[in-house]
């Protein structure tokens, strides 16, 4: 079965650099949501959309916007990169509905040096 | 705000015994789900299984069940029959019964399968 498509997979920026996450959510799933996971740490929520319209907002810095395409793909764009920054960043999709399963895909490794 | 807990940041197991990894959550929401994710050494989280708040009836997947008290607000993992390929980190985690709503992990239970 298809599953999440993120690219890419391993980025490596310096500091006060932009960098650009794409995501391809399963098919037929419309919803999109963006986590963060830094070292030895549970993933933290950083963004959602539905319909291309933000559903939800966690603690992404203001250096960071995210949006939905209408293919349902979505980027995640990080600008003026800061060494904490470095994290994993994995994108989910789901059906539409409440409580529907998240599924995540492979996520991308950002090293910010 | 929801909080999930997981009080056990490790645990081992035997091969072919059984493991109960615990898990509370603290919500004033009626309407509401509950997860429980493994990450392996690759990284990727991979759904375990799934409760809905309003079933009474604990979910089951294969080896894989839940013990849950919603009064307690409790969510504990059971694993029987415990394999090599189960070691990982095992994330328990929260979701409000509203469509496009955020996943909240707790801190998460690493778990070593013994030979």
């Amino acid at each position: 079965a298809a599953g999440v498509i993120q690219s890419p997979r391993h980025l490596i920026k310096e500091k006060r650099e932009t960098a650009t996450l794409k995501c391809y959510p399963i098919p037929r799933h419309d919803t999109v949501y963006w986590y963060q996971q830094g070292p030895g740490q549970d993933p933290q929520f950083l963004i959602s959309f539905y319909e291309k319209m933000q559903s939800d907002k966690g603690s992404i810095p203001d250096r960071f916007s995210a949006q939905q395409f209408s293919d349902y793909h979505s980027e995640l764009n990080m600008s003026s990169l800061e060494l904490g920054d470095s994290a994993l960043y994995f994108c989910a999709s789901s059906l539409a509905g409440e409580g529907a399963e998240q599924y995540f895909g492979p996520g991308t490794r950002l090293t910010v040096t | 705000a929801q909080t999930v807990t997981q009080s056990q940041p490790e645990m081992s197991v035997q091969e072919a015994e059984t493991v109960t990894l615990s898990c509370t959550y603290d919500t004033s929401e009626s309407d509401y789900y509950l997860f429980w994710y493994k990450q392996p050494p690759s990284r990727q989280m991979i759904l375990v299984i799934r409760q809905e708040a309003y079933k009474q009836q604990n979910a089951t997947e294969n080896r894989f069940s839940v013990n849950f008290q919603k009064a307690a607000k409790s969510f504990s993992l059971k694993i029987s029959d415990s394999q090599l390929g189960d070691a990982a980190m095992y994330f328990c985690a929260y979701r409000r019964g509203t469509s496009g709503s955020r996943l909240t992990f707790g801190e998460g239970t690493q778990l070593t399968v013994n030979p």
